[in-house]
């Protein structure tokens, strides 16, 4: 069965700095990867996601992931934080083949620090 | 993508009784989940609910205590049966037009039983 870890409970950057989100997962060939953002009180927004060709993907609001097989990870980005970026985020994967059923990680709660 | 709405976008109910959630699309979309999002944890795949047939159930929920209906292309509704507080959760809705496409989330149902 596939899974989805997020090693990063919690993570504090300053406002202007770099972000990295890890996510790793564990499935069999190459899935489709997602990557959610909840703020609070809201339900979750899809930021960016990965079906397959390249492997660099760019998403809303600044975000970008990389896939990478060898690693079995995709990470979120951001060059430069802004506060209104504190929320939760969630990577998930699926398989290519067969029905729509997402499995989620458990999420990296983002502060950012002003 | 749809615009997703949830009711009622929170309740707090008395243990041992029923409240049915309740999920619109302002688009035929052909695919319609129901997730639970225990209180500081990751979503969990309830079941997907198919149009004019029985749901299709995880692992771990059952039909009697998790009734969905699917009527048409854009409504579907969750039972939460017999309550008790460990149903307090958050619930969501989310959509996808087709098997090769995202999944988009409503803002879901924050439901707190006494």
């Amino acid at each position: 069965a596939q899974s989805v870890t997020q090693p990063d409970i919690h993570i504090t950057v300053s406002e202007g700095a770099s972000l990295e989100l890890r996510c790793n997962y564990s499935y069999g060939a190459t899935p489709y990867l997602f990557w959610y953002v909840q703020s609070p009180g809201q339900g979750l927004q899809l930021l960016l996601k990965y079906f397959s060709g390249d492997t660099l993907v760019q998403g809303i609001k600044g975000f970008e992931a990389e896939f990478k097989r060898s690693q079995s990870s995709f990470n979120l980005r951001k060059p430069s934080v802004h506060w209104s970026d504190a929320a939760e985020y969630f990577c998930a994967v699926r398989a290519a083949g067969g029905g729509n059923k997402l499995t989620f990680g458990t999420g990296t709660q983002l502060k950012v620090e002003l | 993508s749809a615009v997703i709405s949830q009711k009622p976008s929170r309740d707090i109910c008395q243990r041992g009784t029923s409240l049915t959630i309740q999920c619109q699309v302002d688009s035929q979309v052909t695919m319609m989940f129901w997730y639970r999002q225990q209180p500081g944890q990751s979503l969990t795949l309830i079941a997907t609910a198919n149009q004019g047939s029985e749901a299709t159930y995880e692992s771990g929920f059952v039909i009697d205590k998790f009734p969905i209906s699917r009527p048409n292309l854009t409504f579907s509704t969750l039972t939460v049966s017999n309550m008790s507080p460990e149903d307090s959760s958050i619930y969501l809705c989310s959509v996808a037009q087709g098997l090769n496409q995202p999944q988009h989330f409503g803002d879901g149902t924050r439901l707190s039983i006494l």
